[in-house]
């Protein structure tokens, strides 16, 4: 069975500053696909952003990017030029296929500082 | 509508007693998904239902747990004889078909209270 690990379970960054957060996962599967959802206090699961494991490219949106590391199985996911906007819940998610259902670790709540 | 809906937004039940959760997904969307929020923890996986395919029914936890989807549209979760480890936030996600490729649009979940 598939694991994802969040280590942080909360972090702040004053605005305008970068931060990084952590995810590791395990799988033996070789093709799988990674994501990361933002949940504001409306409580609705935004998809930031995804990666697709065969790509060796690090998937970026905007000032968000992530730095995949297949061999250590990490996929952390940076936000640059944090914004009061960005305060949620971010978690990493993990899926085997395209059709298959999302493995959450258990979030990281982030705080940006005015 | 535009998004995802549910209902009701908030639930508090009595331990025993039996609720049903409603999901309205994106109109078109063939794909519909149901999970678990409880506190501290990350969502769980409980169900899918892909088109006119059998349910993936892996994640749910009991057999007091069912789901159903009428016409490949509105679905309904059925928590049955609640206990008090029933309460979470029950969100419910639809994408278009299926592939992950696609984003998964998740509605704003039922807050379920068991007493």
């Amino acid at each position: 069975a598939q694991t994802v690990t969040q280590s942080q379970p909360e972090m702040s960054v004053q605005e305008a500053e970068t931060v990084t957060l952590s995810c590791t996962y395990d799988t033996s599967e070789n093709n799988y696909y990674l994501f990361w959802y933002k949940q504001p206090p409306s409580r609705q699961m935004i998809l930031v952003i995804r990666q697709e494991a065969y790509k060796q490219q690090n998937a970026t949106e905007n000032r968000f990017s992530v730095n995949f590391q297949k061999a250590a199985k990490s996929f952390s996911l940076k936000i640059s030029d944090s914004q009061l906007g960005d305060t949620a819940m971010y978690f990493c998610a993990f899926s085997r296929d395209i059709y298959e259902k999302l493995t959450f670790g258990t979030g990281t709540r982030l705080t940006i500082i005015p | 509508g535009a998004g995802v809906s549910q209902s009701p937004s908030n639930k508090v039940t009595e331990k025993g007693k039996d609720v049903e959760l409603r999901c309205d997904p994106i109109s078109g969307h063939t794909a519909l998904y149901w999970y678990r929020q409880s506190l501290g923890q990350g969502l769980e996986f409980l169900i899918y239902f892909q088109g006119n395919s059998a349910p993936d029914k892996s994640g749910l936890p009991s057999d007091r747990f069912s789901a159903e989807r009428t016409g490949g549209s509105v679905s309904t979760l059925t928590i049955q004889r609640t206990q008090q480890e029933d309460s979470a936030v029950y969100l419910c996600a639809s994408s278009p078909d299926g592939s992950l490729t696609d984003t998964q649009y998740f509605g704003p979940g039922t807050r379920l209270t068991v007493l």
